[in-house]
Formats: C-alpha cells, structure tokens, sequence
C-alpha cells in the first residue's frame, strides 16, 4: 500500500507570495493533519480535516488554510509568506477508527522564503 | 506548562544497553499517545502506539503508560547504532478527531 504522497518536496518563495502544498493520504484514511516543523518550535499542529471539514485546529494565523476534497486529498494554503514561515510542512493520515488513531506521515514539504 | 515535555538530551547509550525515553504531558483526558522516530533530514515514523494503562511491547521496542501519573515512557532494548535518531512522544488531545501535541524530541545516540 502507498505511503502519504506530498508535493512539492521542495519550494521556495519570496515573501508576500501565496503557497499551496498538496498531500494525497494512504488509500482508506479519512482522516488529514497538517504540522509545521521548525528547528525553534518542534512539530506544531496546523490543522486537521475529516470527511472535507475541519475538525480541529491549532494556533496559527489565518494566513494558514486547508481544504480537503471528496477522495481526502488535501491541500493546504499559506498566504502573505513570512520569512518565519520557513520549514518542513508535514502532512500525515490516520484511518480514525477506534484503537486505529495511528497517523503516518509523509515525507514533507521544504519551504523556504527569502 | 508545555503540554508534552520531554528531556531533550541528548541521551548517549553504548551499543547492546537499554535506552530510556520519558515524557509527560498535561492534559489529563488524553486517550492516545504514540512515539515517533525521525533521522535527521526525514519524516517522524511511527515506533508505537499506546493506549491503556500498562506495557505493550513489540519487537526491541516496549512503550509503558501510566494515566494517572501523566506518563508515557519507551524502552528500546539491545539499542543499535542504527537506533540513534530523535525520538518524539505524542499526545492525541481529547477534543474528537486529531490535535496531536508532539514534546519537543528526546535525542539519543547510541555508540559502537
């Protein structure tokens, strides 16, 4: 079975832009979670989508979006790029089943802003 | 309070000894936690998950949850050089669904 696909692996964009980054999960899991990785802060939770609705969310700006479409592929959406928006973007998937809240993560997203 | 604190080492074992990872966290409904393994310059990768009181082992790898005492622990046994990574411990918030806080990452090495 295929693991989390991101893409891209690597971007790099200037300040102001507008980014999307993309995760298709493991065939089966509903359920999505974005996480932002920075050597300063560690693994931060985004937010996390099931079944094209947002479930939960963490304390990020609104500058930070997601969506997630009807096979739960998702997207997420940074707009007016900081330079401290640089980091690993994480996506990971977990089937949400009882006892079955393990998610595996994909390989990531590098952003760098300049 | 952080919400999932662990020390951050790093943690230095010799190669065959048993390596201990701790964490704590604060939120006292918490029903799922897991520990995670990431190699510089890669993805976490799930070790284990646990979620009731006690031991589960598989493999090298025993992860120990104590609810009452906030505490979640991993033991890897016969530690390997292979083994030398940043081991973070998670915590599944009860809010239905998924906010998982990650602790900050224990770093071990395990030398030759």
């Amino acid at each position: 079975k295929a693991g989390v696909t991101q893409t891209p692996r690597y971007l790099i964009k200037t300040r102001g832009q507008q980014v999307t980054l993309s995760c298709s999960p493991i065939s089966g899991h509903r359920s999505v979670s974005w996480y932002q990785q920075t050597p300063g802060q560690g693994l931060q939770f985004l937010f996390e989508y099931f079944s094209e609705t947002q479930r939960n969310k963490g304390n990020f700006p609104g500058r930070f979006s997601g969506r997630q479409f009807s096979n739960s592929r998702s997207e997420m959406n940074v707009s007016t790029l900081e330079l401290g928006d640089s980091a690993l973007y994480l996506c990971a998937s977990s089937y949400d089943r009882v006892l079955q809240y393990e998610q595996y993560f994909g390989p990531g997203t590098r952003l760098t802003v300049t | 309070q952080k919400e999932v604190e662990q020390n951050s080492g790093p943690l230095s074992v010799p190669e065959g000894a048993i390596a201990s990872l701790n964490c704590t966290y604060s939120d006292r409904v918490s029903q799922s936690f897991f520990w995670y393994r990431q190699y510089s310059g890669k993805s976490p990768e799930l070790i284990m998950s646990i979620y009731s009181n006690g031991d589960k082992e598989d493999g090298r790898f025993t992860a120990q949850l104590n609810k009452a005492s906030q505490y979640v622990s991993l033991l890897i046994r016969d530690s390997q050089p292979s083994d030398s990574a940043t081991y973070l411990c998670a915590v599944n918030l009860n809010t239905g669904g998924f906010k998982t806080i990650f602790g900050a990452g224990t770093r071990l090495f395990v030398k030759a």
